[in-house]
């Protein structure tokens, strides 16, 4: 199975900060890498598809990049719906696997 | 709108059985590939099971496989998960996920809000 890592595994951040997640794979996926936002007691909702291509109707402040073993989230001026955990997810080859998320938390 | 909404979780004793369900609506339910992810209390994302479009196909993790079933019946826009032998580490929060149309794309574009297991005796 391809283990997904992310880190870190709690952010603190202010309103207005610009924030930074990775996520690694343990062997390449290439482009092939979802992130999700999931707010406290909500279901996940899809973010970025394909490493960088954003969802519709998701705030351009979200971005993504990277190929192969590592990757990253950024969100460039954090605002207060994106308090929240957020995941990534290969989608190479079954079993698909999340990384253990990221919460971002107030400062 | 377009929407999934899960019911059947509850309480079971170790051993037992539970079949969940995900009603579908606002879309063309038999066009699609769907999934069940779970997520245990305070942990992150599991990916569970998949299903193609006739449910004649179904993939599983590894820690079910033999114990759950997934199916769907397009004329309900319905999807099941059967479950047997249900362990504690069963526990969680059970999501459907719809898959997205993209080719190659296996991941998850709709989300229900979840069904809530818990094996406990």
């Amino acid at each position: 199975d391809i283990q997904m890592t992310q880190s870190p595994s709690t952010l603190s951040a202010s309103v207005g900060d610009r924030v930074t997640i990775t996520c690694r794979a343990s062997q390449d996926i290439s482009i092939w890498l979802a992130w999700y936002q999931q707010r406290p007691g909500k279901a996940p909702k899809l973010l970025i598809y394909k490493a960088s291509t954003l969802e519709s109707g998701v705030p351009s402040r979200f971005s993504g990049s990277g190929s192969g073993t590592d990757f990253t989230l950024t969100i460039s001026s954090l605002q207060p719906d994106d308090f929240a955990s957020y995941y990534c997810q290969h989608y190479t080859v079954f079993p698909l696997t999340f990384g253990g998320g990221t919460k971002v938390e107030i400062k | 709108e377009v929407q999934l909404v899960e019911s059947g979780g509850g309480l079971v004793q170790p051993g037992g059985s539970l079949r969940l369900s995900c009603a579908a609506s606002g879309f063309s339910f038999s066009g699609y590939w769907m999934h069940w992810v779970r997520q245990a209390p305070g942990k992150g994302l599991v990916w569970v099971s998949r299903v193609n479009m006739d449910g004649g196909s179904a993939t599983y993790v590894d820690s079910v496989k033999g114990r759950f079933t997934i199916s769907r019946d397009n004329a309900k826009n319905t999807l099941h998960l059967q479950m047997h032998s249900l362990r504690a580490e069963d526990t969680a929060v059970y999501y459907c996920a719809r898959e997205t149309p993209m080719t190659g794309g296996f991941y998850m574009d709709v989300w229900g809000r979840g069904t809530t297991v818990t094996v406990s005796s």
